[in-house]
């Protein structure tokens, strides 16, 4: 079955770039998506088809894919980006959907 | 708005039964491919099961198969997943999950009900 790799945890300053990466084998040629979860909440929808945000997502949340990693860029970060991120995919082998084992963002 | 209210979840032993629901609201239900997403207490999230519009199509997560039943009744807006020889790895939070236009993210989640599975 298809696996993703997410570093468990990421830390980084208010007002910087955080950046939470996602692998697999030749993710570039599957659609990415990213979800927020805090604390105590379902998770929440923050980027789709890679790089696409719902409405409603701050310009600051950003996603690109290629070879055989994906990323999350959170620019100018905030204490309430505070969260665990996961990398999500569609695979048609085994399991259709997968999940990251999700990183923990921690705002310094 | 879109709305997805879970319900169902208990405590219940090892190799025991139980039926989830999901109430959904907001949307026009049966044009959406519906899914349960689960997550085991300070673990991450796991899929679960996926049933098509109609109900035509399902699918199962290995951990689940031949145990788990998702099902859905259109004129009612619900769907469910029945749960049978529960084990203690199954004591997780089930989301109910609905697709995006693109059909393979998910735009909408429940809040969860809690699975217990515990002698």
């Amino acid at each position: 079955s298809y696996v993703l790799t997410q570093p468990p945890s990421v830390s980084v300053a208010p007002g910087q770039t955080a950046r939470i990466t996602c692998g697999g084998n030749n993710i570039g040629s599957k659609s990415v998506h990213w979800y927020q979860q805090k604390p105590g909440q379902a998770p929440v929808l923050v980027v789709y088809d890679d790089s696409d945000r719902p409405s409603g997502i701050p310009e600051r949340f950003s996603g690109s894919n290629s070879g055989n990693t994906a990323t999350l860029t959170i620019s100018r970060v905030e204490a309430g980006d505070e969260a665990d991120y996961y990398c999500q995919v569609w695979d048609s082998s085994s399991d259709p959907v997968v999940f990251g084992g999700g990183t923990k963002l921690t705002v310094l | 708005e879109v709305q997805l209210v879970e319900s169902g979840g208990v405590v219940v032993q090892p190799g025991g039964s139980l039926r989830l629901s999901c109430a959904a609201s907001g949307f026009t239900f049966d044009d959406y491919t519906m899914h349960w997403v689960r997550q085991a207490p300070g673990k991450g999230l796991e899929w679960v099961s996926l049933i098509s519009w109609d109900g035509g199509s399902t699918y199962y997560a290995d951990s689940v198969k031949g145990r788990f039943t998702i099902s859905r009744d259109n004129s009612k807006n619900s769907l469910y997943l029945q749960m049978n020889s529960l084990r203690t790895e199954d004591t997780a939070l089930y989301y109910c999950a609905k697709v995006g236009r693109g059909g393979e993210y998910f735009q909408h989640w429940g809040q969860g009900t809690l699975v217990t599975v515990s002698s």
